[in-house]
């Protein structure tokens, strides 16, 4: 979805090393997300945040860190990248103000990261 | 865990065929939504069943919920080429977030 962009699109890095993925939405909603998809898988819930003051762990937030910086914008950190850290990461959003669970997400295209 | 398994795994069939996804999950759900991806791209939103729906369709879409048997179906239809891609079912049971399955990866043959 054109609304939801991520960068950069494909990244190599070694390990150790701390790299940032961003993510910029312009649909204005208030809710997102970001997944890891690893081969074969479906996709793990990393961090949420449901507006810029609230950030929330998912299933598998350890060695990840991330900043809501405003409603358009939310970033994936990684600290000390590892070589189990290679994946395929995925930024969504939400509208929010439904009030009801689970809504509908509209994905980004993805990162491709490699760790070394 | 909530999250959904799919089957089959890889499904492949003829362009024209009829297509049949399954979903299971283990607990109660608010809705399940179904996404396609195509290859490694980014997850687009194909249909949401609530709850208390039992059937739901979209174009050569459909959807079916059986809360009894904590499963769904996804048909498609008169399938094409391009409906080539993975398919996820996901599950909405705590407020805001979705658990995915596995995925269903489709072949359909010209």
């Amino acid at each position: 979805d054109a609304d939801v962009t991520q960068t950069p699109r494909n990244r190599i890095t070694k390990t150790g090393k701390r790299i940032m993925l961003e993510c910029s939405q312009t649909k204005g909603h208030d809710r997102m997300y970001w997944y890891r998809q690893d081969p074969g898988l479906g996709l793990r819930l990393i961090y949420y945040s449901f507006d810029v003051k609230d950030i929330n762990k998912g299933e598998i937030s350890d060695g990840y860190s991330v900043s809501r910086q405003a409603q358009a914008k939310f970033s994936l950190s990684l600290e000390s990248a590892i070589p189990n850290q290679t994946a395929l990461y995925f930024c969504a959003t939400s509208v929010g103000t439904s009030g009801r669970p689970g809504e509908t997400q509209y994905f980004g295209p993805g990162t491709r990261l490699l760790v070394l | 865990s909530q999250q959904g398994e799919e089957d089959p795994q890889a499904l492949s069939i003829q362009e024209g065929e009829n297509a049949t996804m399954n979903c299971s999950y283990k607990t109660s759900i608010n809705n399940l939504q179904w996404y396609r991806q195509n290859s490694g791209r980014g997850l687009v939103h194909l249909i949401l069943i609530r709850s208390n729906e039992r059937e739901k369709h979209s174009g050569r879409l459909r959807v079916t919920l059986d809360t009894s048997k904590k499963s769904s179906s996804l048909l498609i239809t008169a399938s094409r080429a391009a409906d080539t891609a993975s398919y996820f079912c996901a599950t909405a049971w705590s407020y805001g977030k979705l658990t995915f399955g596995q995925g269903t990866i489709l072949t359909v043959h010209p």
